[in-house]
């Protein structure tokens, strides 16, 4: 069975500072799709960043990388330059015929 | 452009009642997917929709969960009987296809709360 495990329930940054978010997961396929999504008070989840499990180049986007260790099936999140409005909850998501997502770290970035 | 929108944003009903809640994906997307986010977790998958059919129902709890997409586009998730168990945000997400290739859009999503 497919699983995503997030072990960091909640993060305090300061602003300006760099974070890191951590994600493992567990899949028998070969070929998947890893994502990040923001989910601020809004409610709305917000894609941050995806990695395609064939690519052995980390994505990026903008202040947004990860670190995808596909041998240990990690998926972290660094956030760079971290600003006020990153303060939501993060999800890391597993896709390979469904989605699954982990329970999610909340990041609070402090003035 | 338009997002994902879901109506209405929350919805108060009383145990026992029936509920419908309203999913508009983004126009042209085809492939439409339901999930459900209890307090202090991730979403859940519960349903999801290529074109009016309904590809994968796996995710729903019992049967008085269903969902319709009789157009295509806009999606009703049907909810007999509430139960307090069932409340929780309900989430809508929608993507041009379905497939793992394809990034899911996600609507704000709908607070149930069932007294």
């Amino acid at each position: 069975a497919q699983t995503v495990t997030q072990s960091q329930p909640e993060m305090s940054v300061q602003e300006a500072e760099t974070v890191t978010l951590s994600c493992t997961y567990d899949t028998s396929e070969n070929n998947y799709y890893l994502f990040w999504y923001k989910q601020p008070p809004s409610r709305q989840m917000i894609l941050v960043i995806r990695q395609e499990a064939y690519k052995q180049q980390n994505a990026t986007e903008n202040r947004f990388s990860v670190n995808f260790q596909k041998a240990a099936k990690s998926f972290s999140l660094k956030i760079s330059d971290s600003q006020l409005g990153d303060t939501a909850m993060y999800f890391c998501a597993l896709l390979d015929d469904k989605i699954i997502f982990g329970k999610g770290t909340r990041l609070h970035i402090l003035p | 452009g338009a997002g994902v929108s879901q109506t209405p944003s929350n919805k108060v009903t009383e145990k026992g009642k029936y509920v419908e809640l309203r999913c508009d994906p983004i126009s042209g997307h085809t492939a439409l997917y339901w999930y459900r986010q209890s307090l202090g977790q991730g979403p859940e998958f519960l349903i999801y929709f290529q074109g009016t059919g309904a590809a994968d129902d796996s995710g729903l709890p019992n049967d008085r969960f269903f969902a319709v997409r009789p157009e295509g586009s806009v999606s009703t998730l049907k909810i007999q009987r509430t139960e307090r168990g069932d409340s929780a945000v309900y989430l809508c997400a929608s993507s041009p296809r379905s497939g793992a290739r394809e990034t899911q859009y996600f609507g704000p999503g709908t607070r149930l709360l069932v007294l």
